[in-house]
């Protein structure tokens, strides 16, 4: 089986300022990774995906992940934080198929919040 | 446009009376996911389904149903067996085949509240 943990759940820094998102999963196979941002009563969108190729993950919105298999962690970072990066943010593990065939296992999900 | 529609947005239901949450995809996909949130939880997976007339138990079923009878449709009900069916949920689908780590796609959510 597999989990995920998500290390914050609220983080607040400046307009400007970097982010950085934590999260650490673990799984028996060689998973796929994702992280979603969810603004407030909206459905979830994904910002990136790890699959086995380059460990160093760009996304959208200047957003970007690094998968470290030493260290079974998948942390989310942007260089400077805008206003519109304030959302819920969902670390996400793929089941054992590797894709989300069988559905997917969420973090709890780390609360954005930006301080103008 | 192709996307993923859940209606209604907002739902309420009075306690004891089953209520069914609709979802529509037009994106060809193959596999569709309902997934319930409540504050600080996450998402928990409820059902879902891989091909037509077939679905899978998620960790939290109990108290739902799903049925799968077209590839673009799987409405969920959630029944009085329910013992809190207060919560956000939310409808994804999935391409399947073709490269591993296939990212799912999501609907807008429906609101249940029961009063």
């Amino acid at each position: 089986a597999q989990s995920v943990t998500q290390l914050d759940s609220h983080v607040s820094v400046s307009e400007g300022t970097p982010v950085l998102l934590r999260c650490n999963y673990s799984s028996s196979y060689s998973p796929s990774l994702f992280w979603y941002v969810q603004h407030p009563n909206k459905g979830l969108q994904l910002l990136l995906k790890y699959t086995s190729a380059a460990t160093l993950v760009k996304g959208i919105n200047g957003f970007e992940a690094e998968f470290k298999k030493s260290e079974t962690s998948f942390h989310l970072t942007k260089p400077s934080a805008h206003m519109s990066d304030a959302a819920e943010y969902f670390c996400v593990v793929s089941g054992e198929s590797g894709g989300g065939a069988d559905g997917l296992t969420f973090g709890k999900g780390t609360h954005l919040i930006i301080q103008p | 446009d192709g996307g993923i529609t859940q209606s209604p947005k907002y739902l309420f239901r009075k306690e004891g009376q089953n209520v069914t949450l609709s979802c529509e995809q037009n994106l060809n996909h193959d596999a569709m996911y309902w997934y319930r949130q409540d504050p600080g939880q996450g998402l928990r997976l409820i059902y879902y389904s891989q091909i037509v007339n077939d679905f899978q138990k998620g960790d939290i079923a109990e108290g739902y149903s799903v049925s799968r009878e077209k590839k673009e449709s799987f409405p969920l009900t959630v029944t009085s067996a329910q013992k809190n069916p207060t919560a956000f949920y939310l409808c994804a689908s999935l391409p399947l085949g073709g490269v591993t780590g296939n990212e799912q796609f999501f609907g807008p959510g429906t609101r249940l509240t029961v009063l």
